[in-house]
């Protein structure tokens, strides 16, 4: 078992706020990243899937960035909103189809 | 709208009842996935599905089954729940491995008495 590991595990910001969680995995016989936002009472839902040293990714005011040599992953919320509140996860793929996820980070934006 | 589906969202069964949890997906994707997770721990990956092809984690107790009879479908069978069983029940969908976002269901919160 791998420890894939997510901080903070949680965090509150006011509305307009931008914010930055990490995700720091194994990175021997890494293949994917996975970010997937979960907010309560509904599914996970997919962010991000990287796989390169040096990805960036973005869709609106979310974006990820992924360093594969060191292990780590941030994503960033630029603005925050109300309906960004969510847990936010991140998982890691290794070859041989091992998949594990963090514990993620429960982020309350305040109005 | 294609989704994933989860029967039901909550689900009570009694020490040593064997239980069945469902899944259904609309995506017509080639891989099913189970996860459980319990409070405040990461969701752990049960086993997948890759169609019919059938992988299962090292360490996912012999007590937990899984079935996919079809493409749409998969089922998890816990045959003699415990009480440390009691989590809440993820399916998730992807068009394959590895680099493919997942689907996923709401879950199904199972408890047992």
């Amino acid at each position: 078992i791998l420890n894939v590991e997510q901080s903070p595990q949680s965090l509150h910001v006011q509305e307009g706020d931008s914010t930055n969680f990490t995700c720091s995995f194994p990175s021997s016989n890494f293949y994917a990243l996975h970010w997937y936002r979960w907010e309560t009472a509904k599914s996970p839902e997919a962010l991000f899937v990287m796989t390169l040293n040096g990805d960036e990714k973005k869709k609106g005011r979310i974006s990820a960035t992924l360093n594969t040599k060191e292990g780590y992953s941030y994503l960033y919320i630029k603005g925050s909103q109300p309906e960004d509140s969510a847990t936010y996860l991140c998982a890691s793929r290794y070859t041989g189809n091992q998949f594990y996820f963090g514990t993620g980070t429960s982020l309350t934006v305040i109005p | 709208d294609a989704m994933v589906i989860q029967n039901p969202r909550y689900q009570v069964t009694q020490f040593g009842k064997p239980v069945t949890l469902s899944c259904s997906q609309t995506l017509n994707h080639n891989v099913m996935y189970w996860y459980q997770q319990k409070s405040s721990q990461a969701p752990k990956l049960l086993f997948h599905y890759y169609d019919k092809d059938f992988n299962n984690e090292a360490d996912t107790p012999d007590n937990f089954q899984s079935r996919r009879p079809n493409t749409s479908f998969c089922f998890l069978d816990i045959r003699s729940p415990g009480l440390g069983d009691a989590a809440m029940y993820l399916c998730a969908t992807s068009r394959g491995e590895g680099r493919d976002e997942q689907y996923f269901g709401p879950g199904t919160r199972l408890t047992v008495t």
